[in-house]
């Protein structure tokens, strides 16, 4: 057990529709990230927060976006959706004080019919 | 933008076999990791580099990070049937991607009893 945790498991939904994924990273971490992987893909790094704030950006469509909130739980959601955007979507934590590794948790995935 | 290169890409091994795998870049990395990913769940952290040079073992698993700063292997010795996943490496570069992990697309590796 990584220590982060993501609801829903799996979520299936139809095209043009809104959904909200969430993660409660773990203990004392400040930092989460977000990552899609498709089928057959490695993992694409979306956003990242560091204790509320907004540090990073990757190749996150304009149709995505997330928070963190003051408990540090992040939220990613996703609007529009599109057949193109079922993937598994994983929520990553570390502590952001020197060197350490992320930690993730086991994901959502997302089905749009 | 930066990628890594990840070999091979899968790998069919009798149980007993020792296994490597590599990645490579053409930039300069200050960290490595490796994590194992099965089906339906997270990665799973199993080994983090931070020094050039650096030669960490985990159990049957060893992995180092390049002199060059460029590369990183993972071996497993005397493979078993629950080593059975997707092997991804990450690194974080010393420029660029504004600090996050870059990952390698994994190696699939299928262990046969």
């Amino acid at each position: 057990d990584s220590g982060v945790t993501q609801t829903p498991k799996h979520l299936i939904t139809a095209t043009g529709q809104r959904v909200t994924l969430r993660c409660s990273p773990r203990s004392g971490d400040l930092s989460v990230y977000w990552y899609q992987q498709s089928l057959d893909q490695g993992l694409q790094f979306l956003i990242q927060y560091y204790n509320g704030e907004e540090r990073a950006k990757g190749n996150i469509l304009e149709r995505f976006s997330a928070q963190q909130f003051p408990d540090l739980h992040s939220e990613l959601n996703l609007s529009s959706l599109e057949l193109g955007d079922s993937a598994l979507y994983f929520c990553a934590s570390r502590s952001g004080q020197g060197p350490s590794p992320l930690h993730f948790g086991n994901g959502t995935r997302l089905t749009v019919t | 933008g930066q990628q890594l290169n990840q070999s091979p890409q899968s790998m069919f091994i009798q149980e007993g076999e020792d296994v490597s795998m590599n990645c490579t870049s053409s930039s300069i990395f200050n960290t490595w990791l490796w994590y194992k990913q099965e089906p339906g769940e997270g990665p799973v952290l199993l080994i983090a580099l931070y020094k050039a040079g650096e030669l960490t073992s985990n159990g049957r698993l060893t992995a180092q990070f390049g002199i060059t700063r460029k590369d990183s292997f993972l071996n497993i010795s005397a493979s078993i049937p629950s080593d059975v996943g997707i092997y991804f490496c990450a690194g974080r570069p010393m420029e660029g991607s504004q600090g996050n992990l870059i990952f390698g697309k994994g190696t699939k590796l299928s262990v046969k009893p």
